[in-house]
């Protein structure tokens, strides 16, 4: 069974850094795409970003770039999401999602097929 | 960047037919994608790739996409089929793309 099994959540001030994980299990970690979803409270979902173990490719939404850090150790199959500095608006669930690729037309299309149960990180002072 | 607009909501009886709309530039040309999400849970994937369906997921749940506009369809809903959906599409400047989502209610 493929499984995305995420850390716990976290509270944390704003300023303090910050890293999360999620650890796939039941498939070739580096043969797929994983990524990472934000949900703030009450709101939809919003697109973060993506990376591809097999050789550390990252793919940011605009919105997310320079603001977030994803990496992977595909030794022990884990990605990770990273702040160096939280703020108050980055309170949310986050998902850890796996990514397929699909090419019609020659363009490659991406969709989440499994996600994790999320991480639920709180900022507050 | 690349958007896609939902209905905030939408509201069926049950055994009726709900639709749900996704509108986007040129979406046709892209592959959509659809997501429901009930409350405190993740997100399911109920339609890949415009129309396909993952396994497990019912064949009342269908999809399709042309011109700027991608639909989910739901055949004679169910009370648990009540839940937020998500449409999803991937633009090559944008990247991932998210609807706003829409609040499916069954009355």
């Amino acid at each position: 069974e493929v499984q995305l099994v995420q850390s716990g959540a976290e509270v944390k001030k704003p300023g303090e850094s910050l890293k999360i994980s999620c650890k796939g299990s039941g498939y070739t970690f580096i043969t797929y795409w994983i990524g990472w979803v934000r949900q703030m409270p009450g709101k939809g979902l919003e697109w973060v970003g993506m990376i591809y173990p097999g050789d550390s490719d990252t793919r940011y939404s605009p919105s997310f770039q320079g603001q977030v850090t994803i990496s992977a150790d595909k030794s022990i199959s884990t990605a990770y999401l990273q702040w160096s500095s939280l703020k108050a608006p980055d309170t949310a669930m986050y998902y850890c999602a796996r990514h397929r690729a699909i090419t019609v037309a020659g363009s490659t299309h991406y969709y989440i097929d499994v996600w994790g149960k999320g991480t639920t990180v709180t900022v507050s002072s | 960047s690349y958007e896609l607009t939902q209905p905030p909501s939408v509201s069926v009886s049950p055994g009726q037919t709900a639709s749900i709309t996704c509108s986007g530039d040129k979406l046709g040309d892209k592959c959509a994608s659809w997501y429901q999400q009930k409350p405190g849970q993740s997100p399911v994937l109920v339609i890949y790739q415009d129309n396909k369906r993952p396994s497990g997921i019912p064949e009342r749940f269908s999809g399709s996409n042309s011109g700027n506009t991608a639909t989910l369809t739901i055949s004679e809903t169910q009370a648990m089929d009540e839940a937020d959906y998500y449409c999803q599409a991937w633009d090559s400047t944008t990247a991932s793309v998210f609807g706003g989502g829409t609040k499916l209610t069954v009355l």
